[in-house]
């Protein structure tokens, strides 16, 4: 079983509804990423946190550290935002490297 | 502020070469981090080189390694590839340590024929 575990795996909305993406991890942490990776495979990190909600735009991010869950929400979404959005967390205390789920391959269609 | 870059964009290789991935930081990172995601796959970590020294390795053999120079700027080797080393190779760059926000290159689309 992989230590990140991203639901769902596909994807598929109509522009302007509501996404959200689920990342669930089975060890501690000392934080999570979200990263989204374009068709042309530059990856960008969208958010870091450890704690509570974090918002940028129509992008908002929460992580309950008890329940080792985190979530992305898109809010109107559009196609634009279609790409693989990539959950990795730092393990421990902090002192090693990510490890990544497999990642979520959203489509938003006009 | 420039952001990192790699090079080449692409590379054709073809089995049992050698081959050499550069990457320069964000000016002011010290580490510098190196991902291959091979077709199909997710993202796995290679190495982490943070002021000059290599901080962790990933579960990659021994002919996959690398050096940071005093400039920060980074260098992966592989030797004798293998067809399965085709993939798209990842740099990312942060201030010292995991616990900063990593910025990505666009990478180096490796291919072993």
């Amino acid at each position: 079983k992989n230590e990140v575990e991203q639901s769902p795996q596909n994807l598929t909305a109509q522009e302007g509804e509501f996404i959200t993406i689920n990342c669930s991890y089975s060890v501690g942490i000392s934080a999570l990423h979200w990263l989204q990776q374009h068709p042309g495979g530059g990856i960008v990190s969208l958010f870091m946190l450890s704690s509570g909600k974090k918002k940028h735009g129509r992008l908002i991010a929460t992580i309950n550290i008890q329940e080792k869950h985190s979530s992305l929400h898109i809010t109107a979404s559009h196609p634009r935002d279609s790409a693989v959005y990539i959950c990795a967390v730092i393990r421990g205390a902090g002192n090693t490297p990510l490890v990544f789920g497999k990642g979520t391959r959203l489509s938003v269609i006009a | 502020e420039a952001g990192v870059t790699q090079s080449p964009t692409h590379l054709i290789k073809t089995r049992g070469q050698q081959a050499t991935l550069r990457c320069s930081p964000i000016s002011g990172h010290t580490s510098v981090y190196w991902y291959q995601q091979a077709l199909g796959l997710g993202l796995q970590f290679l190495l982490w080189y943070d002021e000059g020294e290599e901080r962790n390795r990933g579960n990659f053999p021994p002919r996959f390694s690398g050096r940071q120079f005093p400039n920060y700027s980074s260098e992966l080797n592989v030797n004798a590839l293998e067809l399965e080393d085709s993939a798209l190779y990842l740099c990312a760059s942060s201030l010292g340590g995991v616990l900063y926000e990593q910025y990505f290159g666009p990478g180096t689309r490796l291919t072993v024929t």
